[in-house]
């Protein structure tokens, strides 16, 4: 497509509630990055793909959050049991470069989350 | 988790006037994004740096990548109502892809 896709836009999740949140890149683009940011705050990063490879897993906060993207395109951040300090936008960007340290990222429009 | 100090945090500025900001950071990087977010969309990319003490122009606004490779500052000039939004800077370091972004500043102009 011609830019990143995210679904849902928003999500309202009662504690405890598993939650799925998709992203699909922009077409071609080998690396795709999950970030996710609080109200009022910049974005941080959660995890990242090189292709189908989740080479950096780092900034996920714990064991809850899961994130894949099996065939190297779209990719689906999991949350399992959600608690309220969850609550915060998701945002996924796709970069055309393979390498580390060069590319831009560019950013779909998010998924809210809310977790009442 | 980390984020670079954006300066300043908030900014009431008249329509017309010039705007700039700056984004500093304790480590060294090798290159510098900077995004704009409106309510309720995702960052949208300005202007990227890749090399210390480059100076890039994208319509109104212009960026500089700092010589210690450590800031980065954002001006805008002849503001106009549209550049309402939220300013991010991003800094990422040599041989990683984890790009750090900073505590972002809002901009409103007053008409």
């Amino acid at each position: 497509g011609a830019g990143v896709s995210q679904s849902p836009r928003y999500k309202v999740a009662k504690r405890g509630q598993d939650v799925a949140l998709r992203c699909d890149p922009i077409s071609g683009h080998v690396s795709l990055f999950w970030y996710q940011q609080a109200l009022g705050q910049g974005p941080e990063f959660l995890t990242y793909f090189q292709n189908e490879a989740q080479l950096d897993k780092s900034g996920l906060p714990s064991d809850r959050f899961f994130a894949e993207r099996p065939e190297g395109s779209v990719s689906t951040l999991k949350i399992q049991r959600t608690q309220q300090e969850d609550s915060a936008v998701y945002l996924c960007a796709s970069s055309s470069r393979r390498s580390a340290n060069t590319g831009e990222l560019f950013f779909g429009e998010g998924s809210r989350l809310t977790v009442l | 988790g980390q984020q670079l100090n954006q300066s300043p945090q908030s900014m009431f500025i008249q329509e017309g006037e010039d705007v700039s900001m700056n984004c500093t950071s304790s480590s060294i990087f090798n290159t510098w994004l900077w995004y704009k977010q409106d309510p309720g969309e995702g960052p949208v990319l300005l202007i990227a740096l890749y090399k210390a003490g480059e100076l890039t122009s994208n319509g109104r606004l212009t960026a500089q990548f700092g010589i210690t490779r450590k800031d980065s500052f954002l001006n805008i000039s002849a503001s106009i109502p549209s550049d309402v939004g939220i300013y991010f800077c991003a800094g990422l370091t040599s041989g990683t892809y984890k790009y750090i972004f900073g505590t972002g500043t809002r901009l409103k102009v007053l008409a």
